[in-house]
């Protein structure tokens, strides 16, 4: 059974704070990935990582770094907290091959940024 | 642009009417197609993809490359499915990344 386990269920911060979110898989994953899920706008992809210590932009790296020193392992950082990064963050992962696997979920991380 | 397109926010049925979700995307290749759900408290789950051509939970969805649609259907729908469903597409085999709908959030009334 697959697990994708994220630190912090609610989170509040000040502007202007540095902000980290963990998540961890234990299925072996290549691929991990950040999402936002905000209403009426869906998932928008923050960052992803195919592998360890590489990583890729999605839709809206702005404001965001990403950080897999070990292959379980992916960080999301917000460098400096603003209002407007309150949000559901979810964390993903994948497995790779020659089709597109299914990306399992952590149960997502509710930050309010004030 | 590689786009996925729910045109409903909101979808309210009553038990036992057919269900339909719609899903449009703008792709010119040959893309995979999945729905996600996320039910109350629960973290968001793969429903079904369009190359396993199963039926999950009685959901079934058809890829419909002529009108670009994977829209999601069940003849009856049950109040457990009252969910958030995420429409979603992967532009190239392999690619592992997603881009995904806006969602459509499914209320089934009693």
């Amino acid at each position: 059974d697959v697990k994708v386990t994220q630190s912090s269920r609610y989170l509040v911060k000040r502007t202007g704070e540095k902000v980290f979110l963990e998540c961890v898989q234990d299925m072996d994953h290549e691929n991990m990935f950040w999402y936002r899920q905000d209403p009426g706008l869906g998932l928008r992809l923050i960052y992803f990582s195919y592998d360890v210590k590489m990583k890729e932009k999605g839709d809206i790296p702005e404001g965001y770094s990403v950080s897999r020193e070990k292959k379980e392992r992916f960080s999301l950082i917000l460098e400096s907290a603003s209002t407007n990064q309150t949000s559901m963050y979810l964390c993903a992962s994948s497995q790779t091959g020659t089709t597109t696997y299914e990306q399992y979920f952590g149960p997502g991380t509710r930050l309010t940024v004030t | 642009a590689q786009r996925v397109t729910q045109p409903e926010k909101l979808l309210s049925v009553f038990k036992g009417a057919p269900v339909e979700l719609k899903c449009n995307y703008s792709y010119s290749g040959s893309p995979e197609l999945f729905w996600y759900v996320q039910y109350s408290r629960q973290r968001l789950q793969l429903l079904l993809r369009h190359i396993s051509r199963e039926s999950i939970k009685g959901f079934t969805a058809d890829l419909n490359k002529g009108e670009t649609s994977f829209h999601l259907k069940k003849p009856f729908a049950q109040e457990e499915d009252s969910a958030m469903y995420y429409c979603a597409l992967s532009p190239t085999s392999g690619t592992y990344k997603y881009i995904f709908g806006t969602g459509t959030r499914l209320k089934v009334l009693a």
